[in-house]
C-alpha cells in the first residue's frame, strides 16, 4: 500500500543536529498522525492533524515540532536531535471517524 | 487515566496450538477497541475491530465490559501468524484518538 509514503526511510545525524522527517499520503484523509516507535514501548502519539489548521500535541510532544503543509502532507521537525530520539517513526491517515489507521512503512532515525 | 495493558512481551506457542493474546483497558467510558499487526517487514494494519464482530485469520476478539478486556484468540495458531500485535482502544472523548498498547509478539513454533 504506496499510499502513505515516508521519507528518509533511513536517517543517521548527530547529536543537535536539525532533521526534518517527511509524511505524504494520497488516501484524501483529513486527520494525520505521527508516532514513535520504541522496543516494549509500543506506539507512542507525537502529534495529530485533525485537518489542515487543526494541529494537536499528543503524548510524547517535547522535542519535536510538526507542520501540515497541505492535507496531504505532515512533517515532523527535531529541532536539536538528542540520543534519546533514536527510535522508528510511523505515520499514519485516517478518515475523520478515526476508525482505521493506514500506516506509511516508517523511518529509522539514529541520533548518535 | 485512559491506559491499555499488554502484560505478555512476548508469547511463544507451537503450530497448532490456541493462541491468546490479553489485552485490559483502563475503564474510563466505553472504548471503542482493535487489534492491529505488523508482520515482519510489513507495515503497521489492522486486523480487526470489535464493533465488527468479525473473524479474521482465524482471530476473533471479544470484549469483556466486566473485565474491561479485549483478548484477541485464535484456536489453532500458524506459522504465518507470527507478528507484533497491538491492542489500541479509542475514547471518544479524547478527541478520537487511539491509544496502542505496547505490544505483544507472537513467535510460532514449527
Amino acid at each position: 500500500d504506496a499510499d502513505v509514503t515516508q521519507t528518509p526511510r533511513n536517517r543517521i545525524t548527530k547529536t543537535g543536529k536539525r532533521i526534518m522527517l517527511e509524511c505524504s499520503q494520497t488516501k484524501g484523509h483529513d486527520r494525520m498522525y505521527w508516532y514513535r516507535q520504541d522496543p516494549g514501548l509500543g506506539l507512542r502519539l507525537i502529534y495529530y492533524s485533525l485537518d489542515v489548521k487543526d494541529i494537536n500535541k499528543g503524548e510524547i510532544s517535547d522535542g519535536y515540532s510538526v507542520s501540515r503543509q497541505a492535507q496531504a502532507k505532515f512533517s515532523l521537525s527535531l529541532e536539536s536531535a538528542i540520543p534519546n530520539q533514536t527510535a522508528l517513526y510511523f505515520c499514519a491517515t485516517s478518515e475523520p471517524t478515526g476508525d482505521t489507521q493506514y500506516f506509511g512503512p516508517g523511518t529509522r532515525l539514529t541520533v548518535l | 487515566a485512559q491506559r491499555v495493558t499488554q502484560p505478555e512481551k512476548l508469547l511463544s506457542v507451537f503450530k497448532g496450538a490456541p493462541v491468546e493474546l490479553k489485552c485490559n483497558y483502563s475503564y474510563s467510558g466505553s472504548p471503542e477497541l482493535f487489534w492491529y499487526v505488523q508482520y515482519s517487514r510489513q507495515r503497521l494494519q489492522l486486523l480487526l475491530r470489535h464493533i465488527s464482530r468479525e473473524s479474521i485469520k482465524g482471530f476473533t476478539a471479544d470484549l469483556n465490559k466486566g473485565e474491561t478486556s479485549f483478548h484477541l484468540k485464535k484456536p489453532f495458531a500458524q506459522e504465518e501468524d507470527s507478528a507484533m500485535y497491538y491492542c489500541a482502544p479509542r475514547w471518544y472523548s479524547s478527541a478520537s484518538k487511539i491509544i496502542f498498547g505496547s505490544g505483544t509478539r507472537l513467535s510460532i513454533r514449527p
